[in-house]
């Protein structure tokens, strides 16, 4: 069963730096495209960044980019999200999701974690 | 960035109604289109893909359709257990962005 976990969610000060975690099981990160979405309290999801399977190309949210940094560690098979210079919009459940393509080029996100909180906030 | 839009915000609807969602893109997108549904307290599920392709295991009475920038989702018979926020997301060109989504009430 494809399972994915986040962690390291907490409480952090404006401008400080954080590591969210997502250990997937039951597919290997290299095979597969993964992503960060998140939900500010009462809002929207709002898609944050992706790493492609394979060679590990990265993308991101013009709202985010140059503070975030996404990666992966293979061995462990875990998602990481950097969190740099945080900010209280920041302020989000942080979800991690998993790409499945088909063959005719579709993409889709499936399955989700059940999310991880963080709150910037002084 | 490719802008999604959803109409309406918020519905209010009856068990047995049929309710239709409708998402419009800001440029075309052929048919990466996906719509999940999200109850309080818990991550998205995904509901369609591929525009009008069905989860498997997802029940019959969804149904999506569209291609281009229109899209739409359609519940043909709302269940108590329907009641939740559905949301769209392109998947044409990173940013995969999503819509604002809709909240469908009592």
């Amino acid at each position: 069963e494809v399972q994915l976990l986040e962690s390291g969610g907490t409480l952090v000060q404006p401008g400080g730096s954080l590591r969210l975690s997502c250990a997937a099981s039951g597919f290997t990160l290299t095979t597969h495209a993964l992503t960060w979405v998140r939900q500010a309290p009462g809002k929207g999801l709002e898609w944050v960044s992706a790493i492609s399977a394979g060679s590990g190309t990265t993308f991101y949210a013009g709202s985010v980019k140059g503070r975030f940094t996404i990666s992966r560690d293979t061995s462990k098979n875990t998602l990481y999200l950097q969190m740099n210079s945080l900010r209280a919009e920041d302020t989000a459940v942080y979800y991690c999701a998993k790409y499945h393509y088909d063959s005719d080029g579709s993409r889709r996100l499936d399955p989700w974690g059940q999310g991880t909180l963080v709150t910037v906030s002084s | 960035d490719i802008q999604l839009t959803q109409s309406p915000s918020f519905l209010s609807a009856s068990v047995g109604d049929r309710v239709t969602i409708t998402c419009r893109a800001s440029q075309v997108i052929t048919s990466y289109l996906a719509w999940y549904q999200q109850k309080p307290g818990k991550a998205p599920n995904l509901l369609i893909y591929a525009a009008s392709t069905l989860l498997s295991g997802v029940p019959s009475r969804f149904s999506g359709s569209g291609s281009g920038t229109e899209f739409t989702l359609t519940i043909s018979s709302l269940q108590p257990e329907d009641f939740a926020t559905y949301y769209c997301q392109q998947l044409h060109t990173y940013p995969d962005t999503f819509g604002p989504g809709t909240k469908v009430d009592i």
